[in-house]
């Protein structure tokens, strides 16, 4: 079975703070995602990356980084932590083609006071 | 921009009903898939669908691909209380990086 996990499920921060979301795979899959999903907003993307080292910007990057410095790993940065990214944040990952079934963690609920 | 609508966002149902939630786009899709997630928990993967026309069944859901491979639909018979949650529908192909077109998901709640 494909294992995703995330570093954290429940997760308080200040406003201000720095704030690592970690995600690790064990398939081996080359392309990892990080989303939020808000009532009534659905799932958005906020950055994908599709090798080590290599990242995109989804539909949400702003206040957001990312890393990937190994292929397992992927890491959602929040460089200063604001009350409007208090949020239900997911990783996910997949093999692509050719049925690009993603593959997801259990969720880290953010919220920043 | 390629979308996915899903209906109805919300579904509120007695037990042993039957139901049918659909996902439509103007955009062909190479798959679909479908997720369901619980609440406080990540979206798991119930089913994909590759080919136009095709028929899945899992138990009592059975799931159809359009054969323009631009819909699909999801069809629970006899719901029961477990059936609860957040249903998802996501096509993929659009790109070779693996991302996905969401629908905005479909709550369903069977009561007792």
């Amino acid at each position: 079975d494909v294992k995703v996990t995330q570093s954290s499920r429940y997760l308080v921060k200040r406003t201000g703070e720095k704030v690592f979301l970690e995600c690790v795979q064990d398939m081996d899959h080359e392309n990892m995602f990080w989303y939020r999903q808000d009532p009534g907003l659905g799932l958005r993307l906020i950055y994908f990356s599709y090798d080590v080292k290599m990242k995109e910007k989804g539909d949400i990057p702003e206040g957001y980084s990312v890393s990937r410095e190994k292929k397992e790993r992927f890491s959602l940065i929040l460089e200063s932590a604001s009350t409007n990214q208090t949020s239900m944040y997911l990783c996910a990952s997949t093999l692509g083609s050719p049925s690009y079934e993603q593959y997801f963690g259990p969720g880290t609920r953010l919220t920043v006071t | 921009t390629q979308l996915l609508e899903q209906s109805p966002q919300f579904l509120s149902i007695q037990e042993g009903e039957n139901l049918t939630v659909y996902c439509n786009s103007s955009s062909v899709f190479s798959s679909l898939q479908w997720y369901r997630q619980e609440p406080g928990e990540g979206p798991v993967l119930l089913v994909t669908v590759v080919t136009g026309g095709e028929v899945k069944k899992l138990k009592r859901l059975t799931f159809q691909f359009g054969d323009a491979r631009k819909d699909s639909s999801l069809h629970i018979t006899a719901a029961q209380p477990g059936d609860t949650g957040l249903y998802l529908c996501a096509g993929g192909g659009s790109s070779n990086t693996g991302k996905l077109i969401f629908g905005q998901g479909t709550t369903l709640q069977v009561k007792p």
